[in-house]
């Protein structure tokens, strides 16, 4: 079945520090690929969105680009802040869109002033 | 955008009080809408998925008896934890959808502790 792996956290920054959280699926097809966002005691926030090959999606300085060759979806920030501490999920959709999303385990981003 | 309202955003209560969840689609219909939960530092555990009007279908190792779920109109799916016991404590987040379409919104999550 459709899966999403991203790397394991916590990953701790200083601010204005580069940002990259790898994220690689497997799914049939074209599948929708998704980053959300987590706060602390919130539900999740969609961050950006990409629906198909070399498609970018990008987003409050956050991009990431669907890659198909490579499978992944890595989610890049040129210079995070102490804002930007929250957890991040990689998550796809199948390609007839009517499957619930599958979401990595999720990376705990910390930023430090 | 999408806005998806989950109600209330915390409860605790005593062991075998039954515990309701409300998840309004404020300003779409939401013809799927899902129920998740999340332990301490983990990813989403998908339980199950309802369409309007259709009974919920749920996913492996979740007791339907134990979680029941309405999806009775297009804006409002409620999840309803029975005699709620303490291993039942954890954070319950809905999610919706129109069908066919993404992304899914999501609510900002219910923290459900019993005593």
């Amino acid at each position: 079945g459709d899966s999403v792996t991203q790397m394991e956290g916590p990953v701790t920054l200083s601010e204005e520090a580069f940002l990259t959280i790898n994220c690689t699926y497997t799914a049939t097809g074209y599948p929708s690929l998704f980053w959300y966002v987590q706060y602390p005691g919130e539900g999740l926030q969609l961050l950006l969105k990409a629906t198909k090959a070399d498609d970018k999606g990008s987003n409050k300085g956050f991009e990431a680009t669907y890659r198909k060759e490579t499978t992944s979806f890595h989610l890049e920030k040129g210079s995070v802040q102490v804002s930007d501490s929250a957890v991040y999920f990689c998550a796809l959709s199948g390609e007839s869109g009517n499957t619930p999303l599958v979401f990595g385990k999720g990376t705990r981003l910390s930023v430090i002033a | 955008g999408a806005v998806v309202s989950q109600h209330p955003s915390w409860v605790i209560c005593k062991s075998g009080t039954s515990v309701k969840i409300e998840c309004r689609s404020l300003d779409f219909q939401a013809t799927t809408m899902f129920w998740y939960r999340q332990f301490p530092k983990q990813s989403l555990m998908l339980m199950a998925t309802s369409n309007e009007g259709s009974k919920a279908t749920y996913e492996q190792g979740v007791e339907k008896d134990k979680f029941l779920i309405n999806h009775a109109s297009l804006t409002l799916s409620t999840l309803t934890v029975t005699s709620a016991h303490p291993e039942d404590s954890s954070f319950y987040i809905c999610s919706a959808r129109v069908q066919g379409h993404q992304p899914q919104h999501f609510g900002d999550g219910t923290r459900l502790s019993i005593l």
